[in-house]
């Protein structure tokens, strides 16, 4: 059971906008930044978005975030074949003293 | 570029120990943190912990305390990850990834291919 809680599926046809939930308390999301990571099967995770630095370089902005409150979320518009992958939100937790992952979410492309 | 390369897949019994190293380049090794974080079988990420290249403080995953060390050496840009005592369940792909200066931070960029480390009898 993950500290922060995402949906474990996705999809979304081409070009389409497709968002990704990531649930968590006032100790991990409501006081800290959220950062997501894309993992295409096989590969090692690579950080897609920062709410503190937005885009690292390389990532096109059709990858937004936002955070409001304790939950946060990651939108994909322009829905692309190569975006099919598992998503994974990320945050501090000052309770626990380390970093909570969510449980990820698989994206489809149909 | 930044880059961070790992040595190879490792197989131990249980109850052994295994040593990750994780050798950094193209940024100034002493200015960031080194994370670690691990991923069973068709499992989602596990953090392990964080430890400082400036000082050397480590964060440890109540998971793993007890069993896990954390080490740097400047010289070499080499980060390693230490962990005692296998269990079966230890069984998975092991990463590091540049981090943030300070512990509280969940920013890692870039990670490293990834060690699978295989603990069987």
């Amino acid at each position: 059971q993950s500290v922060l809680t995402q949906p474990p599926s996705a999809s979304g046809t081409p070009g389409q906008r497709v968002t990704i939930s990531c649930s968590g308390s006032s100790s991990n999301i409501g006081s800290n930044a959220v950062n997501w990571y894309q993992q295409v099967p096989g590969t090692a995770p690579k950080l897609l978005f920062s709410s503190d630095n937005q885009w690292p370089s390389g990532v096109p902005d059709r990858l937004s975030g936002s955070k409001s409150g304790t939950s946060a979320s990651l939108a994909i518009s322009g829905l692309q074949s190569g975006d099919e992958a598992h998503y994974y939100c990320a945050a501090w937790d000052d309770s626990l003293k380390g970093v909570v992952f969510g449980g990820g979410t698989r994206l489809t492309v149909l | 570029q930044v880059q961070l390369v790992q040595s190879g897949a490792e197989v131990r019994k249980p109850g052994a120990s295994v040593k990750v190293s994780c050798k950094a380049s193209g940024y100034t090794f002493s200015s960031y943190g080194i994370t670690w974080v691990r991923q069973a079988p068709g499992q989602g990420l596990e953090y392990l912990g964080w430890i400082s290249v400036y000082n050397g403080m480590t964060i440890y995953a109540q998971k793993v305390q007890g069993r896990v060390r954390m080490t740097t050496d400047t010289p070499t840009t080499t980060a390693y990850l230490e962990l005692r005592s296998l269990r079966s369940d230890d069984t998975a792909v092991y990463y590091c990834a540049r981090a943030g200066s300070s512990s509280w931070s969940s920013w890692f960029d870039p990670w490293g291919q990834g060690t699978l480390v295989t603990v069987s009898s």
